[in-house]
């Protein structure tokens, strides 16, 4: 199947400063990337979904002057959180979806991004 | 709108045992339907998914029908392995919005013991 990867794994930082997280899907393109976040023991929460060569949709709540995010190509996006917090510390998720004429539609999910921020 | 409910765990179960996870939906279009799983420290997997009513999906010795009658899609497993723990989330695509929106339950943790 599809592989997305994402770099850094784990990344630790102090308060305040700014964190950079990439996402690529490898052997694919893919025109819509979505940025989740997860908090312990909880389900994702969708923060964002990123097109290719335009600015990102935030979900209601979500800081789009905090969390930046480019998609500059069609296998890259980027989330940047910016002068980062200890309560930014998460568990950040990317996805790349797959929408093609054969019907397959689906979201390939990229392996995660710890944060923690002292 | 469009929502997942899933069984609140943590769900603990003896090797062997069958396992049920319970997940229902609401949506507004003609959602595909999905099963991840999230294995310790690691992100998503997809398990299985079925994309029209009465479907069955099926990966690994898992299972789930896409029922649109009970607008629900339970998970199951005729015999659990210890490997088998994880967190597990359903999730649907409305694909008559697009088919670009997800939409996650919470999740339930499987703890198998030997």
């Amino acid at each position: 199947g599809a592989v997305v990867s994402q770099h850094p794994s784990w990344v630790i930082c102090k308060s305040g400063t700014s964190v950079k997280i990439e996402c690529r899907s490898l052997d694919f393109q893919a025109t819509t990337m979505f940025w989740y976040r997860q908090f312990p023991k909880q389900s994702l929460m969708l923060m964002a979904t990123s097109n290719e060569g335009s600015k990102a949709t935030y979900e209601q709540g979500v800081e789009k002057d905090k969390f930046l995010i480019n998609h500059a190509s069609l296998t890259l996006s980027t989330l940047t959180v910016t002068s980062a917090h200890p309560e930014d510390s998460s568990f950040y998720i990317c996805s790349a979806h797959i929408l093609d004429q054969g019907g397959n539609n689906e979201q390939f999910f990229g392996p995660g991004t710890r944060l923690t921020v002292l | 709108g469009n929502s997942v409910t899933q069984m609140e765990g943590p769900v603990t179960l003896s090797e062997e045992a069958f396992l049920t996870i319970n997940c229902t939906y609401t949506a507004t279009g003609y959602p595909s339907l999905f099963w991840y799983v999230q294995y310790p420290g690691e992100g998503l997997q997809l398990l299985l998914k079925a994309t029209k009513a009465d479907d069955k999906g099926s990966n690994k010795g898992f299972e789930a029908t896409y029922r649109k009658e009970t607008t629900s899609f339970h998970l199951e497993k005729g015999s659990v392995q210890v490997s088998d723990s994880a967190v597990y989330f359903c999730a649907l695509s409305d694909e008559w919005v697009g088919g670009n929106q997800f939409y996650f339950g919470t999740g339930t943790s499987l703890t198998v013991i030997p």
